[in-house]
């Protein structure tokens, strides 16, 4: 079946660097996703990776290797609007996007 | 670039009644659009993809005749919940897609509507 693995809270503090990990199952594969999702909004786009390696994205990055099944999200300099929901959310060979339920992140001052 | 619309940002009824929801794109040719569900503290849930022109494919689960969807145009899909339920309440969710080049499969999403059936 299709799988999505990430942690479901973490917290961080206001101008630290946060790392969120995403392991994923799906049937064939087409690039990774992130979105930020606001609570009760919809979610916007952060990043894309259909290559293995790292995008950087001013202060959001996002790394990916193929062969682990492994993505992550690296927030530097966090800021308090920075608290949110983030979403892997990887494309399978139909292009269908494969959504968890995404880390819940709480920044601190 | 690339702006989804939606309407109504929220919408209450009563239990029985009907409920349309517009998803626009607003600068763009939206070749196929997606239509998600999300709950309190859960995951989207995808319930249908609509190509401009053609039947929208629901995914498993989903009543096609309770959740209807028409997507007339290449900036237009509406989605019709029919006899609302208060278990119908829900965050709805469009997405579209129809840029060229290599971004031509990521979603742009609306700004989503919060139905309330009560």
């Amino acid at each position: 079946g299709q799988n999505i693995d990430q942690p479901t809270e973490m917290t961080a503090t206001e101008g630290a660097i946060v790392q969120i990990n995403c392991t994923y199952q799906t049937s064939g594969f087409n690039g990774l996703f992130w979105y930020q999702q606001h609570a009760g909004e919809a979610p916007t786009f952060l990043s894309y990776n259909v290559l293995d390696g790292l995008e950087e994205k001013g202060r959001f990055s996002s790394f990916l290797s193929r062969s682990k099944g492994y993505s992550y999200l690296l927030l530097k300099e966090l800021q308090m609007k920075d608290s949110a929901s983030y979403l892997c959310a990887p494309m399978d060979s139909n292009y269908q996007l494969i959504w968890g339920a995404g880390t819940k992140l709480i920044i601190k001052p | 670039g690339a702006v989804v619309s939606q309407h109504p940002s929220w919408v209450i009824c009563k239990s029985g009644t009907s409920v349309k929801i517009e998803c626009r794109s607003l600068d763009f040719q939206a070749t196929t659009m997606f239509w998600y569900r999300q709950f309190p503290k859960q995951s989207l849930m995808l319930m249908a993809t609509s190509n401009e022109g053609s039947k929208a494919t629901y995914e498993q689960g989903v009543e096609k005749d309770k959740f209807l969807i028409n997507h007339a145009s290449l900036t237009l899909s509406t989605l019709t919940v029919t006899s609302a339920h208060p278990e119908d309440s829900s965050f709805y969710i469009c997405s579209a897609t129809g840029l060229a080049g290599a971004m031509s499969y990521e979603q742009y999403f609306g700004p989503g509507t919060r139905l309330t059936v009560t």
